[in-house]
């Protein structure tokens, strides 16, 4: 059973529109990560969430980007008006104590 | 500069034969983690090394660190067709504010020929 899933599996959207991806805990978890993944690239870094707040952000997550907890229980990516370079594999994941990091299967984003 | 960074970019074996990545970073650390990718797919944890340790084994799997070289080496012993994916390290690091940050690298990606 997976530690978070996440919806859509895969969006395509035409660029310049918003797109919101969605994460959602198996169980009311505190900390989350954002990563996304260009394709064949590597994985990198935009936000953590931590008890409802922005606890990190990397230098990919500006203005554009925005996270939120609506409902204390999805987790949100929002991307205001995707650019083309935005098209990438977004994972959610969440931490354990250990510090280890339980991903979702991640949101294939494609901008035309 | 980039924090964990693997090599060889790719890697290919046949079965039986064992696979060794390595992992390289710059800043000091509080654990390293190998996680693995099936194509397509999230990324999977496989083991975690604490920055105090200098060996860990999980089943078929092999990880060194060596904090002074500032490295670490993955090692799968006696491959499997299955083991095919990418292979990522990441290095748990204390930024200057104090909070925690898992980097990954841009990994190995290892095909095991059957």
């Amino acid at each position: 059973e997976p530690e978070v899933t996440q919806t859509p599996s895969h969006q395509v959207t035409q660029m310049g529109q918003e797109v919101i991806l969605r994460c959602v805990p198996i169980s009311n978890h505190l900390y989350f990560y954002w990563y996304r993944q260009i394709l064949g690239q590597k994985v990198e870094f935009l936000v953590s969430f931590y008890n409802n707040e922005i606890s990190e952000k990397s230098e990919i997550f500006d203005d554009q980007f925005s996270v939120e907890r609506p409902d204390g229980s999805n987790f949100t990516l929002k991307i205001r008006s995707t650019k083309l370079e935005d098209s990438a594999m977004y994972f959610c994941a969440r931490k354990r104590d250990t510090g280890r990091l339980f991903f979702g299967e991640g949101s294939r984003l494609t901008v035309l | 500069s980039q924090q964990g960074e693997e090599d060889p970019q790719a890697l290919s074996i046949q079965e039986g034969e064992n696979a060794t990545m390595n992992c390289s970073y710059k800043t000091s650390i509080n654990n390293l983690q190998w996680y693995r990718q099936n194509s397509g797919r999230g990324l999977v944890h496989l083991i975690l090394i604490r920055s105090n340790e200098r060996e860990k084994h999980s089943g078929r799997l092999r990880v060194t660190l060596d904090t002074s070289k500032k490295s670490s080496s993955l090692l799968i012993t006696a491959s499997r067709a299955a083991d095919t994916a990418s292979y990522f390290c990441a290095t748990d690091i204390t930024m200057d504010t104090g909070r925690r940050a898992l980097t990954f690298g841009s990994g190995t990606r290892l095909q095991v020929q059957p």
